[in-house]
């Protein structure tokens, strides 16, 4: 079965670093991209930024450029989202999702996010 | 960047009749438009990709089309189970570059 699983729920103070993981199995997790996505309490998806774990591409949204870093342990299959100093706004629910992208000749296809996590709730709070 | 706006932001329909939903797009993205519904408590799952491809196991009931900034999401006859909240994505071809809707949300009328 493919299957992302992701790292529990923390709460943490502003000012302290954390750093969640997804841990992928059941396909080739160094072949699919893994995307992060960011759902503050009651409001919609945003999506933050992707890693292609075979090479350790990343690109980030511009609106989480410099605020969080993303990262992956291929040899464990498992990727990380970062935060160097958390704030009360990154109080959230953030998943992790696979985003199989396939480049062949003269194309590049995209089969949507597929596979996801079942969410880590970060709270901040003084 | 590329900003995803859906329409209405709440639908009240009746169970069994047909649901439309919108997005647009502030610039042409082609076809690289997916959609995903979510429930209270639960993950994203996606529905559609390609702007009209349904995705692995979803009901032929979903339906979606359009391509270059007009995309429309179609439930034929709702179920219970439909109800829930619906975004639309688009996806850069390269670098994989994402941005979601602000949703729309699926309500029992």
């Amino acid at each position: 079965e493919v299957q992302l699983v992701q790292s529990g729920a923390e709460v943490k103070k502003p000012g302290e670093s954390l750093k969640i993981s997804c841990k992928g199995s059941g396909y080739s997790f160094t072949s699919y991209w893994i995307g992060w996505v960011r759902q503050m309490p009651g409001k919609g998806l945003e999506w933050m930024g992707i890693i292609y774990p075979g090479d350790s591409d990343t690109r980030y949204s511009p609106s989480f450029q410099g605020q969080v870093t993303i990262s992956a342990d291929k040899s464990i299959s498992t990727a990380y989202l970062q935060w160097s100093s958390l704030k009360a706004s990154d109080t959230a629910m953030y998943y992790c999702a696979r985003s199989p992208v396939v480049v062949v000749p003269a194309a590049i296809l995209h089969y949507g996010m597929d596979v996801w996590g079942q969410g880590t709730t970060v709270t901040v709070s003084s | 960047e590329i900003v995803m706006t859906q329409s209405p932001a709440t639908l009240s329909v009746s169970p069994g009749e047909r649901a439309t939903l919108s997005c647009r797009a502030s610039q042409s993205v082609s076809s690289n438009l997916a959609w995903y519904q979510q429930k209270p408590g639960q993950a994203p799952r996606l529905l559609i990709y390609g702007a009209s491809t349904r995705a692995t196991g979803i009901p032929a009931r979903f339906s979606g089309s359009g391509s270059g900034t007009e995309f429309t999401l179609t439930i034929s006859s709702l179920q219970s189970e439909d109800f829930a909240v619906y975004y639309c994505q688009q996806y850069n071809n390269w670098p994989p570059l994402y941005t979601f809707g602000q949703g729309t949300k699926l309500e029992i009328k």
